[in-house]
């Protein structure tokens, strides 16, 4: 079974630029998460998609972040403009459901903002 | 929201010792708890879960043990190995939006061989 994919795996861009990932998740899950994590903690849940429809986006911010999910399968996160402070590795995961509690996380996009 | 504390920050121990790591958290409600480890630069992959109608659940050198009155949890590993060597995070969810999870701020643990 193929993991969750993710790209591009490292990405440096100056503050008040644009930048766009890409999650592709595993064939058949219906659920997709995007985390930050910043360095030293946690990933912290920024949106959570059911098939192509937004669960919950309560922790996104929404003034410089977007997520979409169009066709209910792959998705993509887009920061514009970019902080200093979005410095982080922006983690993709999924589950087969909304009630399933097992998500396979992807290998992360590193980003660095200067 | 939920809130997870995790402890200690950092641990090290030495080879064929034990490891526990601890986390509080603060929603009565909660009700499943996975454990991810996370070796550097990579994935986290889930290692252990309980759920809150258990109280204690093994897997060779991993257990996790759930106390809901005092709303804790605990990641036992025993003899340690130098592989175990990583990150690990706790976390805590509500179903039924069970894949929702609120992290811990991770224990990095190194085995000294």
């Amino acid at each position: 079974e193929a993991g969750v994919a993710q790209s591009p795996r490292y990405k440096i861009i100056e503050k008040r630029q644009s930048v766009a990932f890409w999650c592709n998740p595993i064939s058949g899950h219906a659920t997709l998460y995007w985390y930050q994590q910043i360095l030293g903690q946690g990933p912290k849940l920024l949106i959570q998609f059911q098939n192509n429809g937004v669960v919950d986006d309560s922790q996104l911010p929404k003034d410089r972040f977007s997520a979409e999910r169009l066709k209910g399968v792959d998705s993509t996160l887009k920061i514009q403009p970019a902080k200093l402070e979005d410095s982080a590795v922006y983690l993709c995961a999924s589950s087969l459901s909304i009630s399933t509690e097992t998500q396979y996380f992807g290998p992360g996009t590193r980003l660095l903002v200067l | 929201g939920e809130n997870v504390e995790q402890h200690p920050s950092t641990l090290s121990v030495q080879e064929g010792d034990s490891a526990v790591i601890k986390c509080t958290y603060s929603d009565s409600a909660s009700n499943y708890f996975p454990w991810y480890k996370q070796e550097l630069g990579k994935r986290p992959q889930l290692i252990i879960d309980i759920r809150s109608n258990v109280g204690e659940k093994k897997d060779q050198r991993i257990a996790v043990t759930l106390n809901k009155t005092a709303k804790h949890f605990s990641l036992h590993i025993t003899e340690t190995q130098p592989e175990d060597s990583a990150v690990y995070f706790c976390a805590a969810s509500i179903g039924p939006n069970a894949g929702k999870s609120t992290f811990g701020d991770g224990t990095t643990l190194t085995v000294k061989p």
